[in-house]
């Protein structure tokens, strides 16, 4: 069964690193999320990439944060630089445009310290 | 406006015993769909079910069942004879489409979640 792969699954750094997430969606699936997901909540939606373009990053803290998805494929997200406030996992999840069922890889938790 | 609401922040049960978490939800479209997922402790989210707005049939899969009601806005799921393996944290989410036709795929929230522990 096809997954979505996310690397690294766990990533400690100092405050002020930069840090990269990588995501490889499910193949075919047209639309990628990034999500972050602080411990004792729910996922909140970073950015929203539909094929390479970006369709919603209206949460993403763009100071620091970025997201690129070149090939319309898979997809890295980069905080630089890294804040305490960032510890929290880190979820990838693909779609196809016509439903809205996204299928989630497990996840990059990430500590800051 | 979106909402999803989980009012349920920790549930603990006894194994064998059967379970409801309620979901209550807000928006104003008239198609929108309707998600529930599985956090186990490995962190993943596992895709549970998915609904739309104009299916109130309930559903019913091996001891999973889901208690769909647009009256009530509500989107309640209940596990029957609850196992040690059904803990995890489980969030309901909402999900609606962007533009007039799909053409940004989709908008979802979710809830905080409802911790569940099933005791042996």
């Amino acid at each position: 069964e096809a997954e979505v792969a996310q690397s690294p699954r766990y990533k400690i750094t100092e405050k002020s690193q930069a840090v990269a997430f990588w995501c490889d969606p499910i193949s075919g699936h047209a639309t990628l999320y990034w999500y972050r997901q602080i411990l004792g909540q729910g996922p909140e939606l970073l950015v929203q990439f539909q094929d390479e373009s970006v369709v919603d990053d209206s949460q993403l803290p763009k100071d620091r944060f970025s997201a690129e998805r070149l090939k319309g494929v898979d997809s890295t997200l980069k905080i630089q630089p890294a804040e305490l406030g960032d510890s929290a996992m880190y979820l990838c999840a693909s779609g196809t445009a016509l439903t809205d069922t996204q299928y989630f890889g497990p996840g990059t938790r990430l500590t800051v310290l | 406006a979106q909402k999803v609401t989980q009012a349920q922040t920790e549930i603990s049960v006894v194994e064998k015993e059967d379970v409801t978490l309620d979901c209550v939800y807000e928006t104003r479209d008239t198609t929108y769909y309707l998600f529930w997922y599985k956090q186990p402790p490995s962190g993943e989210l596992v895709f549970l079910i998915r609904r739309n707005s104009f299916d109130e049939q309930n559903e019913i899969s091996g001891r999973y069942s889901w208690n769909f009601q647009k009256s009530t806005s509500s989107f309640n799921f209940t596990i029957t004879a609850s196992q040690v393996v059904d803990s995890a944290v489980y969030f309901c989410a909402l999900s609606e489409a962007r533009g007039v036709y799909n053409t940004g795929g989709f908008k979802t929230i979710f809830g905080a979640g409802t911790r569940l522990f099933v005791k042996a």
